[in-house]
């Protein structure tokens, strides 16, 4: 059972635009949302993470939107960089920014043309 | 400051081997976790080690089993290797078992043929 399921699998933009990456959870119990970042050959790295007592995170230009109710979240990159052509996983946990048993998504693969 | 540090990078095995991946935690983080990565997959957990003592484990069965040292170092030892073990095994650590934020390592290719 696929607990996290994010989408699209591979997204391709060109440079300046806005790369959106969606997942949806189905245990209600995740209270804890983070994004993590993969470079080929490099283990993942945080890049931003959210709590759902907030619809909203921004940080430089990545930003988490979520929306309890639907169960869903998602990450937009604004002014999207080559440098930013990497998989991108959405993750999910309990315990309120407990980094203990991380749920991922599948990836999704952007690609930044320049 | 020293990262996590995984090895060996990248193995080969055959069906019914064994195999032990090593992780050097990153400076001053008392708690390993280990994630499974296969191929156009997300990590999934595999379990975790705080103050040398398994804290929770994923959906693994018992031939996949773990260690962690004073040191906070740790391995993952996996028996009876199977064709679908294949896959990247990825180490993480953290200060606290519930908290702050997971560092990966590069990860252990493990292939089994």
């Amino acid at each position: 059972q696929q607990q996290v399921k994010q989408s699209p699998q591979s997204l391709i933009v060109q440079k300046g635009g806005i790369s959106i990456i969606n997942c949806a959870y189905e245990n209600t119990a995740f209270d804890y949302f983070p994004w993590y970042q993969q470079f080929p050959g490099k283990g993942p790295a945080l890049l931003i993470a959210i709590r759902p007592d907030v619809s909203e995170k921004k940080e430089g230009r990545f930003t988490i939107s979520f929306n309890k109710s639907a169960k869903q979240f998602s990450l937009h990159i604004m002014d999207s960089q080559p440098g930013d052509s990497a998989t991108y996983f959405c993750a999910a946990s309990i315990g309120g920014g407990s980094n203990y048993k991380l749920t991922f998504g599948k990836g999704t693969l952007l690609t930044v043309n320049p | 400051e020293t990262g996590v540090t995984q090895s060996p990078t990248h193995l080969i095995k055959t069906r019914g081997q064994q195999v032990t991946l090593r992780c050097s935690s990153q400076s001053g983080h008392n708690t390993v976790s280990w994630y499974q990565q296969a191929l156009g997959q997300g990590p999934q957990f595999i379990f975790q080690y705080y103050r040398e003592e398994e804290n929770g484990r994923g959906n693994f069965p018992p031939r996949f089993s773990g260690l962690q040292f004073p040191n906070y170092s740790s391995e993952l030892n996996v028996n009876a290797l199977e064709l679908d073990d294949s896959a990247l095994y990825l180490c993480a650590s953290s200060l606290g078992r519930n908290t702050g934020e997971l560092f990966f390592g590069e990860g252990s290719r493990l292939t089994v043929l």
